[in-house]
């Protein structure tokens, strides 16, 4: 149980164009879900929170007009990296948490981007 | 600020050692402190979970220790394996996940 995809698993795109990552929890329903980024060889860094129904609050930093999250059911998180350019390359991985005051995040494969 | 240290950045140990990986907060009280593994070009898989009132919790051959004193946890894997190389995070609950940069771990046969 506790399965997150992600969708695709990798994206190659040119400069300004726009990319839509989907997470989706497979087999629980997820009030809410986190969206990470991550660079070679260095950590997670959240990027925004998101629970159904309602708006994303993102991390200091995070430009919230770049990157769109819409978190629209209890299954279906999706980002949208606009306009996007080769600094945005890297490694997204999304994260679930279930209902009931569920603890533990599980995590989708990650989707990598590159951006040409 | 909070911040969330693992003490090295890479460990090598030879098979069958045990493995033990650090994990040290300021500036928290978490509710819960989360072990994860993660392999190269992977999301983290979640291995265990532990309380603020918990001292230890094991599963299999990975034991946690949560020490709010001192404000650290320590990871250990015993009979490591070579299977067992990979990048191991800490993170703290509840409200939302903070990790650490993660040890990456050799286990050499």
């Amino acid at each position: 149980g506790a399965v997150v995809s992600q969708h695709p698993s990798w994206v190659i795109c040119k400069s300004g164009t726009s990319v839509k990552i989907e997470c989706r929890s497979l087999d629980f329903q997820a009030t809410t879900m986190f969206w990470y980024r991550q660079f070679p060889k260095q950590s997670l860094m959240l990027m925004a929170t998101s629970n159904e129904g309602s708006k994303a609050t993102y991390e200091q930093g995070v430009e919230k007009d770049k990157f769109l999250i819409n978190h629209a059911s209890l299954t279906l998180s999706t980002l949208t990296v606009t306009s996007a350019h080769p600094e945005d390359s890297s490694f997204y991985i999304c994260s679930a948490r279930g209902r009931g005051g569920s603890e533990t995040q599980y995590f989708g494969p990650g989707t990598r981007l590159l951006v040409l | 600020s909070q911040k969330i240290e693992q003490n090295s950045e890479a460990l090598n140990i030879q098979e069958g050692k045990t493995a033990t990986l650090t994990c040290n907060y300021t500036n928290y009280s978490p509710a819960y402190l989360q072990w994860y593994r993660q392999d190269p070009g992977r999301g983290p898989v979640f291995l265990l979970l532990i309380r603020e009132n918990e001292k230890e919790k094991r599963k299999e051959r990975l034991k946690v220790t949560f020490d709010t004193t001192l404000k650290q946890s320590l990871f250990h894997i015993t009979a490591s394996q070579p299977a067992d190389s990979a990048t191991y995070l800490c993170a703290l609950g509840p409200r939302d996940m903070r990790f650490g940069a993660g040890t990456r771990l050799t286990v050499k046969p």
